[in-house]
């Protein structure tokens, strides 16, 4: 099993749908999560980070269920702009580790 | 600020020869992160440094990678030789580390494409 998984996608939703991706993650441990955005052939940009109780930025809202191991992300009136591949990261075995999901991808069509 | 630079961006060798890839860390940064990244992959972790030591080494392949941050702030990696299932991406990341707030936020660099022939 993976330490970190992701539904690959992609998801092919309207303008001004609403979108949410689920992220998994094996280590009842970890403590750090983001998401991170990724244009084609760009390098991945933090998106923002996931807080325990949950956090909003904008028309993006991020959720941690500690229970269930698993972070969401939830987008809003969506933009053609917002067309990427998200990917889910979090705090591994030790603090630093990093350790990166596969990425969903994301297409918004006008 | 300068971000994570990495250089070169393109590299397109033969197969068996050498490559080597530089990151040069946003200042101040303590850890710095190798990843490679294939096409419609998430970034898989080759290496991590705290200041000048390795602390994370386990998922590269040392029969044929290597890498060094001498002085705790460059790096450098090199593959010697190359196979042609090394063409992809490598990425460079830092991160200020220890246990200040946003210690794990990473910063990438622009990558490394190499294509192996």
């Amino acid at each position: 099993r993976k330490e970190v998984e992701q539904d690959p996608g992609p998801f092919n939703v309207p303008e001004g749908a609403t979108v949410a991706f689920n992220c998994t993650y094996s280590n009842s441990a970890s403590q750090s999560f983001f998401w991170y955005r990724q244009d084609c052939r760009k390098e991945p940009k933090l998106l923002m980070s996931v807080y325990s109780s949950g956090n909003e930025d904008g028309r993006f809202t991020a959720q941690l269920n500690r229970a269930s191991q698993y972070i969401s992300l939830l987008i809003r009136d969506s933009k053609l702009s917002d067309s990427a591949t998200y990917l889910c990261v979090v705090n591994g075995s030790s603090a630093s580790k990093i350790i990166f999901g596969s990425g969903t991808r994301l297409s918004i069509r006008p | 600020e300068a971000g994570v630079v990495q250089s070169p961006r393109y590299k397109i060798i033969e197969k068996k020869q050498p490559v080597a890839f530089w990151c040069n860390p946003i200042s101040g940064h303590n850890t710095l992160y190798w990843y490679l990244q294939n096409l419609g992959q998430g970034p898989e972790l080759l290496i991590r440094y705290e200041n000048e030591e390795a602390v994370d080494d386990s998922q590269l392949p040392k029969d044929r990678f290597s890498a060094e941050r001498l002085k705790g702030v460059d790096s450098t990696l090199k593959i010697q030789p190359a196979e042609l299932g090394d063409s992809a991406v490598y990425l460079c990341a830092s991160s200020l580390g220890g246990g200040r707030s946003g210690a794990n936020v990473l910063t990438f660099g622009a990558g490394s494409r190499l294509t192996v022939l």
